[in-house]
């Protein structure tokens, strides 16, 4: 069955440390997305893709990148980890785009991200 | 950005049924209306979606009235399992920019 997963599921960093967030989906999925989600906030965009190559900046994406080498995978990058960054990461991927048919976002299970 | 307004949490008894209406004004034309169910320690997950008028599915329909200034989300005969958040979106590509937002949602806690 197609999936998408994330890695590592926890992780704990230092301050300033450079981490990495692995999302890997095998649906063969064109749009790719990264949120985070705090107490309070919900679920906030960070970055998103629309095919290789493609990338595009979500609502909260200062301090964070992402690379599209390939259909299946979006790594999210925090460059330089801050205590502020401590949250929740959760990877979703849909085939068709927001407001059209098949737009269903498919998440992964989440990441807890604690940076110290 | 059509922000959306909803509850901030409900409580109702098994085999109720639950509605959750979401406010949104200032919708646009092209945009549509979605609603995800997320449960402690996973990712959402879709549940339903309209543009204009009434949508059922296996597990929930949303009514939309005509202004589609607002929706609500109909959950038939609630179980325990049915304790969640619920998230209401509107929002539509447009010129290829995402513009779905989550909002804080509604927290459903279905009692025994």
């Amino acid at each position: 069955d197609a999936e998408i997963t994330q890695s590592p599921r926890h992780k704990i960093t230092e301050t300033g440390r450079q981490v990495t967030l692995a999302c890997h989906q095998t649906w063969n999925h064109n749009n790719m997305f990264w949120y985070r989600q705090d107490l309070g906030h919900g679920l906030r965009l960070i970055h998103y893709s629309y095919g290789v190559q493609d990338t595009n900046k979500g609502e909260v994406s200062d301090g964070y990148s992402v690379s599209r080498s390939n259909t299946e995978d979006l790594p999210l990058t925090l460059e330089s980890a801050a205590s502020s960054q401590t949250s929740v990461y959760f990877c979703a991927s849909s085939y068709g785009l927001a407001g059209t048919d098949y737009n269903e976002q498919f998440f992964g299970p989440g990441t807890r991200l604690t940076v110290l | 950005l059509a922000k959306t307004t909803q509850p901030i949490s409900m409580d109702s008894y098994e085999g109720q049924e639950v509605n959750i209406t979401c406010s949104h004004n200032n919708i646009a034309t092209n945009d549509y209306i979605t609603w995800y169910q997320q449960f402690p320690s996973q990712g959402p997950r879709f549940i339903i979606q309209g543009y204009k008028t009434k949508v059922t599915n296996e597990v929930a329909s949303l009514f939309i009235p005509a202004d589609r200034k607002s929706s609500t989300l109909s959950l038939p005969r609630v179980s325990l399992s049915d304790t969640a958040v619920y998230y209401c979106l509107v929002g539509a590509d447009t010129s290829g920019t995402y513009k779905y937002i989550f909002g804080t949602g509604t927290r459903l806690k279905v009692l025994a």
